[in-house]
């Protein structure tokens, strides 16, 4: 998981409440991506930036879900209000400079109750 | 819109023996084909990966075939051991592919038994 730091691992919150995601990068990139894994539908692109733009959100399911990247060491996804049918594993990921090599972080955990 | 079917959803070998995963994708703008290995906890690893001007690729155990014109792609492991059982998915490129940019298979879970 070198290259990507994701916070918190997991989190259980409850229906309602906010919910923010971290990611920070400790490696160079291009491009930075926002990812959902479920039993169900699998791997989902949710966002990606490119220096710190967002490129392409259509992926974002609701308004309920932001994405950010203030810099580029730097990116959170929030989640207001969370809903159970939001829980899954969240995955930032990254892009070497010049290549499509997509390196994953750890991922984060979040159960909404 | 483009796709990425993976077959079989979960394969259980004994140790020692070989293992075939199978992708198809839809788009034919596709140029870059990333097999990733997730083990339980963690995010999915590169493992492999081939791009369309290539037919086959191997590394030590692994090898990765594409058959662009049939639009399908394999990940052959071959002496299988306890320690390769994981979910592996492969990945398509879309939107040119420069960025990284992925669609997904629904991945096959391998189980190897010693």
């Amino acid at each position: 998981d070198a290259g990507v730091i994701q916070s918190p691992r997991h989190e259980v919150t409850e229906m309602g409440q906010e919910v923010t995601l971290r990611c920070k990068p400790i490696s160079g990139h291009d491009y930075l991506f926002w990812y959902r894994q479920t039993m169900m539908r699998g791997l989902e692109l949710l966002i990606y930036f490119n220096n710190n733009v967002p490129i392409d959100d259509s992926g974002m399911p609701e308004d309920r879900f932001s994405a950010k990247m203030p810099n580029a060491s730097f990116s959170t996804l929030k989640i207001q209000p969370s809903e159970p049918r939001d829980s899954a594993v969240y995955f930032c990921a990254i892009t070497g400079a010049g290549a499509n090599v997509l390196t994953f972080g750890a991922g984060s955990r979040l159960t909404v109750l | 819109g483009e796709n990425v079917e993976q077959h079989p959803s979960t394969l259980s070998v004994q140790e020692g023996d070989s293992a075939v995963i199978k992708c198809t994708y839809s788009d034919s703008a596709s140029n870059y084909f990333p097999w990733y290995k997730q083990e339980l906890g963690k995010g999915p690893q590169l493992i492999i990966d081939i791009r369309s001007n290539v037919g086959e690729k191997k590394d030590q155990r692994i090898a990765v075939t594409l058959n662009k014109t049939a639009k399908h792609f394999s990940l052959h492991i071959t002496e299988t051991q306890p320690e390769d059982s994981a979910v592996y998915f492969c990945a398509a490129s879309i939107n040119g592919g420069s960025q990284g940019n992925l669609i997904f298979g629904k991945g096959t879970k391998l189980s190897v038994k010693p």
